[in-house]
């Protein structure tokens, strides 16, 4: 497996259920990122983690719980979602958080339907 | 607050060029980049601009000028599989991307 790695692609939810997603990177990078596209919409960043550590957490509701076990894996729990929950959720990772031209690179995604 | 602005959509024939506006207001700047995303895909990065100018890459290039909160993303000698939507993205004083709601860039034959 190369670059960053997103499971599952596709998952449909009830909003009383519990599902986590998962990402891992095989970049050798230090800060990995999740982020929620929804259609028509900026990017927004949810959750950062340098090193291990969260370093950014952009007032997201606590229905969304991230836990980044290591460097290269990223797992967003998610549990009573709300409908307007449903977007493309994109894990990112960096060789580090800061720096100049610090290009992030991109999973493929999650895209999740709350019913 | 901070802000990015870029066209919603924009047309352009095979073959032929075409420029990707955004123009930006952010608390800092460390930089600006362009992505590119196809549909059901991940962005893809096609260029960082931290300085004045233009920076080419191949059949693309990106300007840049920070006294105007301005760049454009030129993309020439168009093929279908351009056909994508084009993201601007800034690094605020915080090293954080600060997004645009992207371009849908439409080729036509």
């Amino acid at each position: 497996e190369t670059g960053v790695t997103q499971t599952p692609r596709h998952l449909v939810m009830g909003m009383t259920n519990k599902k986590s997603l998962k990402c891992e990177q095989h970049l050798g990078h230090n800060a990995m990122y999740w982020y929620k596209q929804s259609a028509k919409k900026p990017l927004e960043l949810m959750f950062v983690y340098n090193f291990k550590e969260q370093t950014e957490n952009n007032s997201v509701p606590s229905r969304f719980s991230p836990e980044c076990p290591n460097s290269s894996h990223l797992f967003l729990h998610l549990h009573t979602l709300q409908p307007e929950d449903s977007a493309l959720y994109l894990c990112a990772s960096s060789q580090d958080e800061s720096g100049s031209g610090n290009e992030q690179f991109f999973g493929p995604g999650t895209r999740l339907t709350v019913l | 607050g901070q802000n990015i602005d870029q066209p919603t959509e924009m047309t352009a024939t095979e073959g032929a060029i075409v420029q990707i506006n955004c123009t930006y207001q952010t608390s800092g700047f460390n930089g600006l980049f362009w992505y590119q995303q196809h549909a059901g895909e991940a962005p893809t990065f096609l260029s960082y601009n931290v300085l004045d100018g233009l920076e080419e890459k191949g059949r693309f290039s990106s300007f840049l000028s920070r006294s105007k909160g301005y760049s454009y993303l030129l993309l020439k000698e168009l093929q279908m599989k351009d056909s994508a939507s084009y993201l601007c993205a800034v690094s605020d004083s915080n090293y954080q991307l600060i997004w645009g709601a992207g371009t849908k860039l439409i080729i036509k034959p």
